[in-house]
């Protein structure tokens, strides 16, 4: 059974600064790794997808990372922005189209 | 925006009496999803559908029924609520041409007194 995992579960951090969000997962046999992005009282927005096939992803100030092999994750944020605050997914896609999240981490970007 | 409604968007009911979710979408596609969030647990899915009355269990179904008599609907029924089913519920969709993702609705916040 797949197990998602998430550290840290919160971060603050000061405008600006650069952070890396951490993913880990149990099952290497997945077909794509996924980091959403929810905003409190709200649903789930996709931010990027890595294939398995794949290396990283970016899109804009974010980029995304994937190890197979060790069965990590990473989400790199650059220059964050207070816009940045919200709690941030990753989960796992395996077989039977069946997607394994983890508990998240909550971000706050101080001005 | 993937044209995905939940209603009701908040329900209070008491332990025992039947609640049914629902989940419409607009888009016609064929995968519909329905999870729970729980603090420190994420979103675990409950059941999903690969289209009319096509459903399958997910990893937390024990509780949890579900009905797609039309593919822009899909029915989740707890059928005697119980204090620990007092959750955050989703519902996701998958296009059609991109199944290796999901698009989310804005959640239903139950809570069984």
């Amino acid at each position: 059974k797949q197990e998602v995992t998430q550290i840290p579960a919160a971060l603050s951090v000061p405008e600006g600064e650069n952070l890396v969000l951490n993913c880990s997962f149990t099952d290497s046999a997945i077909y794509n790794l996924q980091w959403f992005r929810q905003d409190p009282g709200k649903g789930l927005t996709s931010l990027l997808l890595i294939q398995s096939s794949q290396r990283e992803q970016t899109s804009g100030r974010l980029n995304a990372s994937l190890d197979k092999s060790s069965g990590r994750s990473t989400l790199y944020i650059a220059a964050s922005q207070p816009g940045d605050s919200a709690t941030y997914l990753c989960a796992a896609l395996n077989a039977g189209n069946m997607l394994t999240f983890g508990g998240g981490t909550r971000l706050m970007v101080k001005p | 925006d993937a044209g995905i409604t939940q209603s009701p968007r908040h329900k209070v009911t008491e332990t025992g009496t039947p609640v049914t979710l629902r989940c419409h979408q607009t888009e016609n596609h064929r995968y519909m999803y329905w999870y729970r969030q729980d603090p420190g647990h994420g979103l675990r899915l409950i059941h999903y559908s690969y289209g009319v009355k096509d459903t399958d269990k997910g990893e937390v179904s024990d509780g949890y029924s579900v009905s797609r008599s039309k593919t822009e609907d899909f029915l989740l029924t707890l059928e005697s609520a119980t204090s620990s089913q007092t959750s955050v519920y989703f519902c996701a969709i998958s296009p059609p041409l991109n199944t290796d993702t999901q698009y989310f609705g804005p959640g239903t916040r139950l809570t069984v007194l």
